[in-house]
């Protein structure tokens, strides 16, 4: 089974501060993993995965395989990063999985 | 290019109706997969859609079915409602198979059961 665990549902930083949004999965093969943003009044969407070792809006993310993580990171947060982040993971041909989602806050 | 569309947004039934909820994916997409999301439980898939044939299924009990037509527009279909059903349904839709990972989703279909 597939598993993501998003521990924090609500993280609250101050702009300008650095922002990591954990994330740890359960998977028994080769995992891919996903980030995925929800502005307000605004649809689900992709914002990374790890397979493309991307930087997108200032976030990054790096698979650790061996502590099973894949947390979200920006060193500067600003106002309009506050949304909610969702971790999600495939593999093997299996269904995307999400986990419960953090809520980040940025406050001036 | 037009979104990924959901019909209808908001829906309010009682306990023992079924609903059907249709979506349309972004043209060219031949996959289409169903998020249940409630604030407890986050997303919990439910099922996908590809080439008309169900290609992954999620942990839901029976009542919970879906269908892709040739054009690709999916419906699911809720039969005999609970109080527990009420939630945000998303669709969303994928050029390929939805564990490439890049979903495009809709507004959500938004049910209150009473």
């Amino acid at each position: 089974a597939q598993r993501v665990t998003q521990p924090e549902k609500l993280l609250s930083v101050f702009k300008g501060a650095p922002v990591e949004l954990k994330c740890n999965y359960s998977y028994s093969g080769s995992p891919e993993l996903f980030w995925y943003v929800q502005y307000s009044r605004q649809r689900l969407q992709l914002l990374l995965r790890h397979i493309s070792r991307e930087s997108i809006k200032g976030f990054t993310a790096d698979l650790n395989k061996g502590e099973t993580s894949f947390h979200l990171k920006k060193p500067f947060a600003q106002e309009e990063d506050s949304a909610m982040y969702y971790c999600a993971l495939t593999g093997g041909g299996n269904k995307l999985t999400f986990g419960t989602g953090t809520q980040l806050k940025v406050e001036l | 290019k037009a979104g990924v569309t959901q019909t209808p947004r908001y829906l309010i039934k009682t306990r023992g109706q079924q609903v059907t909820l249709s979506c349309s994916p972004i043209s060219g997409h031949r996959s289409v997969s169903w998020y249940q999301q409630t604030p407890g439980q986050g997303l919990q898939f439910l099922f996908e859609y590809f080439s008309e044939t169900q290609r992954n299924k999620g942990n839901f009990p029976g009542r919970f079915s879906g269908r892709q037509f040739s054009n690709s527009r999916s419906e699911m279909n809720v039969s005999t409602l609970e109080l527990g059903d009420s939630a945000l349904y998303l669709c969303a839709s994928s050029l390929v198979r939805a564990d490439t990972g890049e979903l495009f989703f809709g507004e959500g279909s938004r049910l209150t059961v009473l």
